[in-house]
């Protein structure tokens, strides 16, 4: 079955500290999909990226990375000297044939980032 | 021009009631979907729907109908509310089903808050 873990529930940083969320997955499946969604206090959720499971370079966009490690099934997040509009929920998601292909959340990480 | 819209952002109503939420996506999308984030933040997802048919029903009480009149529109009708549905209901919408289908991305709607009193 497909799982998604996000142990932090929360993370508290100062502006421009590098902040790690970690996510950890569960499936069955050879062939799956992970993905990042940030939701703002606004309220929308918002897409960061999608990896596919035959593709493990870590990827860079902007302050933004991510490093995917599939001998660890991690797909973790890390913002480079974050800001306090980097302050949301993030979400980390897994979808896999044998889940339907629908999208399976983990519970979020509430990341604040204090001035 | 909003991608996902769904009506209506706020709904605040009592134990018993029936109500609606509308939502309507303009990206040409083939499959619609409602997810239900409780009041921990949990998103879960409670149907799908491609080309107007029913894909995924995530044993959800049969209180809750999804109607899509076309693959541009995907409504939730909720009978006899109750206060366990309060939550914030969002609909999206994705490029296709089918082999590969796991990989689309889906784009949300803003939400619709619904507070059953």
């Amino acid at each position: 079955a497909q799982k998604v873990t996000q142990a932090q529930t929360e993370i508290s940083v100062v502006e421009k500290e590098d902040v790690t969320l970690d996510c950890v997955y569960e499936t069955r499946d050879t062939t799956y999909y992970l993905f990042w969604y940030k939701q703002p206090p606004s309220g929308e959720l918002v897409f960061l990226i999608r990896r596919n499971s035959f593709d493990e370079q870590n990827e860079i966009s902007g302050r933004y990375s991510w490093n995917f490690q599939k001998s660890t099934s991690s797909f973790n997040f890390t913002i480079t000297a974050s800001q306090v509009v980097d302050s949301a929920v993030y979400f980390c998601a897994l979808s896999d044939q044998g889940g339907s292909e629908k999208l399976v959340f983990g519970k979020g990480t509430k990341l604040t980032v204090n001035p | 021009d909003t991608a996902v819209s769904q009506t209506p952002k706020y709904l605040v109503t009592q134990m018993g009631n029936d109500k609606s939420i509308k939502c309507e996506q303009n990206l040409g999308h083939d499959t619609m979907y409602w997810y239900k984030q409780d009041s921990k933040k949990f998103l879960k997802i409670m149907f799908s729907y491609n080309n107007k048919e029913l894909i995924i029903n995530e044993t959800v009480p049969n209180r809750f109908s999804p109607k899509s009149p076309d693959k541009a529109h995907l409504n939730l009708h909720i009978n006899s509310l109750e206060l366990g549905d309060s939550a914030v209901y969002f609909c999206a919408s994705s490029q296709g089903l089918g082999r590969g289908a796991g990989a689309n991305v889906l784009t949300f709607g803003a939400g619709s808050r619904l507070t059953v009193l």
